[in-house]
């Protein structure tokens, strides 16, 4: 089955302490994206790549890290978590050469930070 | 700026017609989205319009209009099911740069 996953689907934490959240897709998509999604904001990219060992900025970056070492995962990365970044999470992934090239969403993360 | 306009929130009833607008001012345009958000879900893609004109797709249409930086989302037929929220969203450019409106949350009552 094509989908997007990502890992965890919940995840509670306290400021400072770094961590990832993982994202793979099996639809061999060149394009991968972030996304936070707030109440009355809508979802806001904050980065893509669009091959391996290329990513750019999207409109929110700050404080967030990205890498695409493999074409099938693209891991964000928080280094030091602060309570503005409670949000819900989506990766997404699309490809150029398939009809509108329309972005597939993972399931999403929701992250608390305390 | 870059903004993309739609309504917060909209009521409608079973089997009726329900038309969501979407207004758009970006410095590129290659094509307007609207994706289908259930509560707590990851969005799901359900049109695509980058000419000019009405995409009709089953119950669902969308029409564009790229002079006016207009578009909108026509359901018909609603079902309890059509309730999400339905989000705008414009392909700025390059084909990975997406910008979102904030969404219609629709509601629909028997």
């Amino acid at each position: 089955e094509a989908q997007v996953t990502q890992n965890p689907r919940y995840l509670i934490t306290v400021t400072g302490k770094k961590l990832t959240v993982t994202c793979s897709q099996n639809m061999n998509h060149e394009y991968m994206s972030w996304y936070r999604q707030d109440p009355g904001l809508g979802l806001r990219q904050i980065y893509y790549s669009m091959n391996v060992e290329v990513t750019d900025k999207g409109d929110v970056p700050e404080g967030y890290k990205v890498s695409r070492k493999e074409k099938r995962n693209f891991p964000l990365i928080l280094e030091s978590p602060s309570p503005n970044q409670t949000s819900l999470y989506f990766c997404a992934s699309s490809s150029p050469g398939q009809g509108a090239y329309e972005q597939y969403f993972g399931p999403g993360t929701r992250l608390t930070v305390t | 700026g870059q903004n993309i306009d739609q309504p917060t929130e909209m009521t409608a009833t079973e089997g009726a017609i329900v038309q969501i607008n979407c207004t758009y001012q970006t410095s590129g345009f290659n094509g307007l989205f609207w994706y289908q958000q259930h509560a707590g879900e990851a969005p799901t893609f359900l049109s695509y319009n980058v000419l000019d004109g009405l995409e009709e797709k089953g119950r669902f249409s969308s029409f564009l209009s790229r002079s006016k930086g207009y578009s909108y989302l026509l359901l018909k037929e609603l079902q309890m099911k059509d309730s999400a929220s339905y989000l705008c969203a414009v392909r700025d450019g390059g084909y990975n740069k997406l910008i979102f409106g904030a969404g219609t949350r629709l509601a629909v009552h028997p």
